[in-house]
């Protein structure tokens, strides 16, 4: 199947210092990736859709200044967390997905934000 | 508002016992509907998915799903349990192009 990954895997930053966590498609154009946040012992929640170019759609709640999301080619979408605060600290997934939305979503094995 | 809702937080049964994972969805039109499983320091993977046709679902790993429109459900079972399958199962809905997922349901396996 197709292989999506993360980078980095885990990071540990200082409050109020800003992270970028990138998301690939290794062997397929993902038109559409999704970034989605996993608190412990609860459900993924989605945050954001981005479609290659354009800009990304925000869920109702999420900051889009804190969570600059940029799908700036087909096979890569980063997501910067601004000003981080311990509240932020999270696991952070994304997914990707070529062409309909028939289509699978694969996804990244994630990203583990502590902020302290 | 579309929803899914896995009642059981943490199963354990014993490798080679039957296995039934419970997702309940509400959701106004038909369903597209999705079994993930996740495992420590991987992504989630697709376990099976239903679209329409045969409610019966066949999935990888041995796994199968009914989809019961009467119950709005979306069960997932297994025949008999290996330890490997010890992970995270996350039940899903797709809606306007996104997916929602329930709480999830954490399988511990004994020997």
């Amino acid at each position: 199947g197709a292989v999506v990954s993360q980078h980095p895997s885990w990071v540990i930053c200082k409050s109020g210092t800003s992270v970028k966590i990138e998301c690939r498609s290794l062997d397929f154009q993902a038109t559409t990736m999704f970034w989605y946040r996993q608190f412990p012992k609860q459900s993924l929640m989605l945050m954001a859709t981005s479609n290659e170019g354009s800009k990304a759609t925000y869920e109702q709640g999420v900051e889009k200044d804190k969570f600059l999301i940029n799908h700036a080619s087909l096979t890569l979408s980063t997501l910067t967390v601004t000003s981080a605060h311990p509240e932020d600290s999270s696991f952070y997934i994304c997914s990707a997905r070529e062409g309909s939305s028939y289509n699978e979503q694969f996804f990244g094995p994630g990203t583990r934000l502590t902020v302290l | 508002a579309q929803s899914v809702t896995q009642p059981d937080i943490h199963i354990t049964v014993s490798e080679g016992a039957s296995l039934e994972l419970r997702c309940n969805y509400s959701y106004g039109a038909t369903p597209y509907l999705f079994w993930y499983v996740q495992s420590p320091g991987q992504g989630l993977q697709l376990l099976l998915k239903y679209f329409s046709g045969d409610t019966l679902v066949q999935g990888i790993k041995g796994f199968e799903a009914e989809f019961k429109r009467s119950q709005s459900s979306f069960n997932l079972r297994k025949p008999s349990v290996h330890w490997s399958d010890a992970a995270e199962y996350f039940c899903a809905v797709g809606a306007a192009d996104k997916l929602i997922f329930g709480t999830g349901t954490r399988l511990q396996v004994f020997p």
